[in-house]
């Protein structure tokens, strides 16, 4: 299963809202999770079961979708939140990831 | 608290072999599906392998089936990744993660350790 993310850059500021979305080539219910990810470091999941929000992770944080169109929204942007963020299906073996979406400052 | 720590990477010569391990603590390693994930340098996450906390199951990408074995030891709470036949696309960052109780997600990753496949 093949998860197309988009964008691939995104430029925004602090304090806008950001949506993020991720498309899979087939149905894969809601077997999404959202990683994010900083330079140098390992990922950190936010988001499981499509729209489930891990623990410790801040509230504006938000996934939704299901079946094949799924979106990770900030809902204010922070300075700590500008990374790369991943995509990721587990409904169906292999495991697979969207290519990424690099968060940047504008 | 949760650690994964691994190591094992270098750098090594196409065709060559190497031996992953990821030593896990702060919790109950057997019961928990494991997972090996690498990142090519600049590049995005690609997963490689999972395996049952017993280890009864095992999955692998296409690109590995047949040149990497996963296995583990609850006893010593280790990961291992058995990588055979490398090639220059296995270069990478390796890292291990740890899954939830009910599978779901991958809730704990260690910081990776560097593969480098090169003449």
């Amino acid at each position: 299963i093949q998860m197309t993310q988009s964008p691939s850059t995104l430029s925004a500021s602090v304090g806008d809202r950001v949506t993020i979305t991720c498309r899979a080539s087939q149905t894969i219910s809601n077997w999404v999770a959202w990683y994010q990810q900083t330079p140098g470091k390992a990922p950190k999941v936010l988001i499981s079961g499509a729209s489930r929000l891990e623990s410790g992770v801040p509230s504006r944080f938000s996934g939704s979708g299901s079946g094949t169109e799924f979106t990770l929204t900030i809902s204010s942007l922070q300075p700590d939140d500008f990374a790369t963020y991943y995509c990721q299906q587990h409904g169906s073996y292999p495991i697979t990831f969207g290519q990424g979406t690099r968060l940047e400052i504008k | 608290e949760v650690h994964l720590v691994e190591s094992g990477g270098g750098l090594v010569q196409p065709g060559g072999s190497l031996r992953l391990s990821c030593a896990a603590s702060g919790f109950t390693f057997s019961s928990h599906w494991m997972s090996w994930v690498r990142q090519a340098p600049g590049k995005g996450l690609d997963w490689v392998a999972n395996i049952k906390g017993d280890g009864s199951e095992k999955k692998y990408v296409d690109s590995v089936e047949g040149r990497f074995t996963i296995s583990r030891d609850n006893a010593e709470n280790s990961l291992y990744l058995q990588m055979n036949s490398l090639r220059a696309e296995d270069t990478a960052l390796y890292f291990c993660a740890r899954y939830t109780i009910a599978a779901t997600v991958t809730d704990y990753w260690g910081q990776g350790t560097l593969v480098t496949v090169s003449s």
